[in-house]
């Protein structure tokens, strides 16, 4: 498996408190992102990490604010969490393959966050 | 991205091969079929990919119709454990950024 840890894996907090997950690799991989999991919905991509300090929103992005400050961590923030925001988050990383561009993603195992 | 439609089940004898389609019929020249999997509630697992040609690992064999606008996935003999969602993606390795899931197919292998 590759080297990737969520943490915390679960996490119960209450509606309007700040929440952030960890994730960290040990591949030294470049790409990193954060997804979202709910019930009748697949992967729904949250931010992407193209670099250290270097970000981008996804698909669903309202609410959420990340941080990538070295290449192992990536930070994903709930400045104020709302309920909306229970779900499963899945971290990921991918690399660079020197004649395939981008190479596929590795998963973590996911944070499973319910706020109240 | 290009979409992709997949059946939202099916359901597979055990030990019998499991044919999963996905259609992209809007899938461009430079775009890779990656095929993921998720067991219950578990981050996804990389199966495979592949751009033109026919590709098979130990875990499963990809099929690529020639006008590239559908493929399918093959688990030669699958077992209780194959149980789980099969997602399909077509992906740029030029746009890390797009990298979209569906809704995937559940296949139920049954004893």
């Amino acid at each position: 498996d590759a080297g990737i840890t969520q943490s915390p894996r679960h996490k119960v907090t209450e509606t309007g408190t700040p929440v952030t997950l960890r994730c960290h690799q040990t591949e030294n991989h470049r790409y990193m992102y954060w997804y979202r999991q709910d019930p009748g919905h697949g992967l729904r991509l949250i931010h992407y990490s193209y670099g250290v300090k270097d970000t981008d929103k996804g698909e669903v992005s309202d609410g959420y604010s990340v941080s990538r400050s070295k290449t192992e961590d990536f930070l994903l923030t709930l400045e104020s969490a709302t309920s909306s925001q229970t779900s499963v988050y899945f971290c990921a990383i991918s690399g660079i393959s020197g004649t395939q561009g981008n190479t596929e993603a590795f998963f973590g195992q996911g944070t499973r966050l319910t706020v109240v | 991205d290009a979409k992709t439609t997949q059946p939202p089940s099916m359901d597979c004898a055990e030990g019998r091969a499991a044919n999963l389609p996905c259609n992209h019929s809007t899938i461009s020249g430079n775009e890779y079929v990656y095929w993921y999997r998720q067991i219950h509630s578990q981050g996804p697992q990389y199966i495979i990919h592949g751009l033109k040609n026919n590709e098979t690992n130990e875990m499963a064999s990809l099929i690529i119709t020639e006008d590239r606008k559908s493929s399918t996935l093959i688990l030669p003999h699958a077992t209780l454990r194959d149980t789980a969602v099969y997602y399909c993606i077509v992906r740029s390795l030029y746009n890390f950024n797009k990298f979209y899931f569906g809704s995937g197919t559940k296949l139920n292998v049954k004893p």
